[in-house]
């Protein structure tokens, strides 16, 4: 399975912007790049997913670099609700349901 | 719409003693799962279904055994408890995949202690 690689944590303040990378440099034509995150004591939700094209959704942007070896989670202005640890998860649209959640990004939010 | 649920929330065990833990969902999905986190880690799956009455090992089942005899239950079942199963264990459900469409929503999880 590829693999993705993340920091291990970042921290920003409220109401900036962040930017959480990922490599994924091994990734195949029909993996679909999948962000889920954690806030503490909870489950993890889904935040975006995407293949090719940048995407945007209510809650964040996923920016995909033109050879799809690496993508960004962008939280255009971070709140303290946003602390929480990210995962980007590589999904073969083939294998279908799996999901290998890394130990993601722990984002830390200042006020 | 509850989504899903998980009980109990909490619980400790001493080892060798047995336990189930309980999955509902009311979306209707296809597909469930149970995943276990431990400390600083991420999730790892044990076992999942892709339907009522079917079941399949993950990454991770020695220990558990599973049963989906209804399509909203999943059940998850320790027979023996040991220390290392000592872990937060979340179910999630999911629609079945098809193509990009794709979401699993998670429980709150059950923290589960063996002493």
């Amino acid at each position: 399975d590829a693999k993705t690689t993340q920091p291990n944590s970042m921290e920003s303040n409220e109401e900036e912007p962040v930017h959480l990378p990922c490599n994924h440099s091994t990734i195949s034509g029909t993996d679909y790049i999948h962000w889920y995150r954690q806030l503490p004591s909870q489950g993890p939700e889904y935040v975006i997913h995407g293949l090719t094209s940048n995407v945007n959704n209510r809650m964040a942007s996923l920016a995909i670099a033109e050879d799809r070896k690496s993508s960004t989670l962008i939280l255009h202005r971070a709140t303290l609700r946003d602390a929480a640890v990210y995962y980007c998860i590589l999904r073969d649209v083939n294998s279908g349901y799996a999901l290998n959640f890394g130990k993601g990004t722990s984002l830390l939010v200042t006020p | 719409n509850a989504g899903v649920t998980q009980t109990p929330k909490f619980r400790v065990l001493k080892t060798g003693q047995s336990m189930t833990l309980l999955c509902a969902q009311d979306m209707n999905h296809e597909y469930m799962y149970w995943y276990r986190q431990d400390p600083g880690m991420g999730l790892r799956l044990i076992h999942y279904s892709v339907g009522e009455g079917t079941t399949a090992k993950g990454e991770v089942p020695d220990g558990y055994n599973v049963s989906r005899l209804k399509k909203q239950n999943f059940l998850l079942g320790l027979e023996s408890a040991a220390p290392s199963q000592t872990s937060v264990y979340f179910c999630a459900s999911s629609y079945l995949p098809q193509g990009s469409s794709y979401e699993q929503y998670f429980g709150p999880g059950t923290r589960l202690t063996v002493t």
